[in-house]
């Protein structure tokens, strides 16, 4: 079975632009996780989506946003990036959502490099 | 707001040491934690822990939780150059009927030498 992927792995960015940051789940897994890690702050997270659906969301900015295709894949945006932003994206994908823990299995991360 | 806090942040020790990391977490419906290993990119699961007192093993790392004290340790016993990492804890949250992502620690970054 195919781990979670990632794309793209590294990426460069100015100030000022937009970025599309992109996670395709394990086949059959449902819920997909998005984390930000800095040497700072640690992993962070930022929002996670369920049949389309974004079912919590992390202390970010509205610059940071997402979504979820029927197809379980999902999308991560951030606009206006600052230099802040640089950091490890990392997506974590599991089965569901329900009222037990589902492990998650985390993809390998985007390096995002803001200028 | 959800805490892990994790200590040491870093440590260094020999080859055949044996460590122990350790992890107290804050959070308002607590039903479990998490240990991973991250090498490079991508975090590795290591264990899961819900009942207080039970010893969780797999190999030379074991793990165990004190819902008393609100805590973890993760022990590696006879550590290798190979176990050289960042070792993350970490609580899920829970909102509504379901588990929705991870509350982290910042991490112990040990490091083995030959």
């Amino acid at each position: 079975k195919a781990g979670v992927t990632q794309t793209p792995r590294y990426l460069i960015k100015t100030r000022g632009q937009q970025v599309t940051l992109s996670c395709s789940p394990i086949s059959g897994h449902r819920s997909v996780s998005w984390y930000q890690q800095t040497p700072g702050q640690g992993l962070q997270f930022l929002f996670e989506y369920f049949s389309e659906t974004q079912r919590n969301k992390g202390n970010f900015p509205g610059r940071f946003s997402g979504r979820q295709f029927s197809n379980s894949r999902s999308e991560m945006n951030v606009s206006t990036l600052e230099l802040g932003d640089s950091a490890l994206y990392l997506c974590a994908s599991s089965y569901n959502s329900g009222p037990s823990y589902n492990e998650q299995f985390f993809g390998p991360g985007t390096r995002l490099t803001v200028l | 707001e959800d805490k892990v806090v994790q200590s040491p942040l870093s440590l260094v020790v020999h080859e055949g040491d044996t460590v122990t990391l350790n992890c107290s977490y804050e959070v308002t419906n607590f039903r479990s934690l998490l240990w991973y290993k991250q090498e490079k990119k991508a975090p590795t699961f290591l264990f899961m822990l819900t009942s207080s007192g039970i010893e969780k093993k797999s190999g030379r790392l074991s793990s165990i939780l004190d819902k008393k004290e609100l805590s973890s340790i993760l022990n590696i016993t006879a550590t290798q150059t190979g176990d050289s990492a960042i070792y993350l804890c970490a609580v899920p949250r829970y909102s509504g009927g379901g588990a929705d992502g991870l509350t982290f620690g910042k991490g112990t970054h040990l490091i083995i030498q030959p």
